[in-house]
């Protein structure tokens, strides 16, 4: 009875270096979340997938940030030419089906950038 | 955007004591989801709740959902050192996109 996976759970990258986090839901999921977390805050976030579709991308910087969720395989959440600003936890959330369904959450990929 | 304002921001209680939280909106909400993180972890479902009025336990743990669905709270009873951590309210705001909205978070700690 596997959770949320998200994988790595530590991720350390240059300034300029390309961060890559995946996120495979809980069997029987096929909705997605990304949030972020920085030190002493709460979740912000950022994207909402369904199985090869963007539902909602609000919270998602336009720049440099971007998110898929393909047919096969894990969901992507992918950071180009990473700043010391994307420093922060990393969460996906799963969820059985839209509107009011409670999100599962992964244990994380810690990012840091030096 | 829509927002939610939690409270306390941190406690620091012996252990037996009850704990109170809670946590308030300007606008509506269509549900409400008490969350805890330990560190290095990510967030724990606690307690859901879906109608205006709901009052719901999970063990020690007690939250309801405010009649006018803008506030929420959470009650643990007879709290243990493995309570620490930090709780979160989270809730689903108009639209029905899914998405949950997090508060700040409540730091607790327990003296033994």
């Amino acid at each position: 009875n596997a959770g949320v996976m998200q994988n790595p759970r530590h991720l350390v990258r240059r300034r300029g270096q390309e961060a890559r986090l995946r996120c495979s839901p809980m069997k029987g999921h096929s909705h997605v979340y990304w949030y972020r977390q920085l030190p002493e805050e709460g979740l912000k976030f950022m994207v909402y997938l369904q199985k090869e579709n963007i539902i909602d991308e609000s919270g998602m910087p336009k720049e440099r940030f971007s998110a898929e969720f393909p047919k096969e395989g894990p969901s992507i959440l992918r950071i180009q030419q990473v700043v010391r600003g994307d420093s922060a936890a990393y969460f996906c959330a799963s969820s059985q089906s839209e509107g009011n369904s409670p999100l599962h959450f992964g244990n994380g990929t810690r990012l840091t950038v030096t | 955007g829509q927002q939610l304002n939690q409270s306390p921001q941190s406690m620091f209680i012996q252990e037996g004591e009850d704990v109170s939280m809670n946590c308030t909106s300007s606008s509506i909400f269509n549900t409400w989801l008490w969350y805890k993180q330990d560190p290095g972890e990510g967030p724990v479902l606690l307690i859901a709740l879906y109608k205006a009025g709901e009052l719901t336990s999970n063990g020690r743990l007690t939250a309801q959902f405010g009649i006018t669905r803008k506030d929420s709270f959470l009650n643990i009873s007879a709290s243990i050192p493995s309570d620490v951590g930090i709780y979160f309210c989270a809730g689903h705001g108009s639209g029905n996109t899914g998405k949950l909205i997090f508060g700040q978070g409540t730091t607790l700690q327990v003296k033994p």
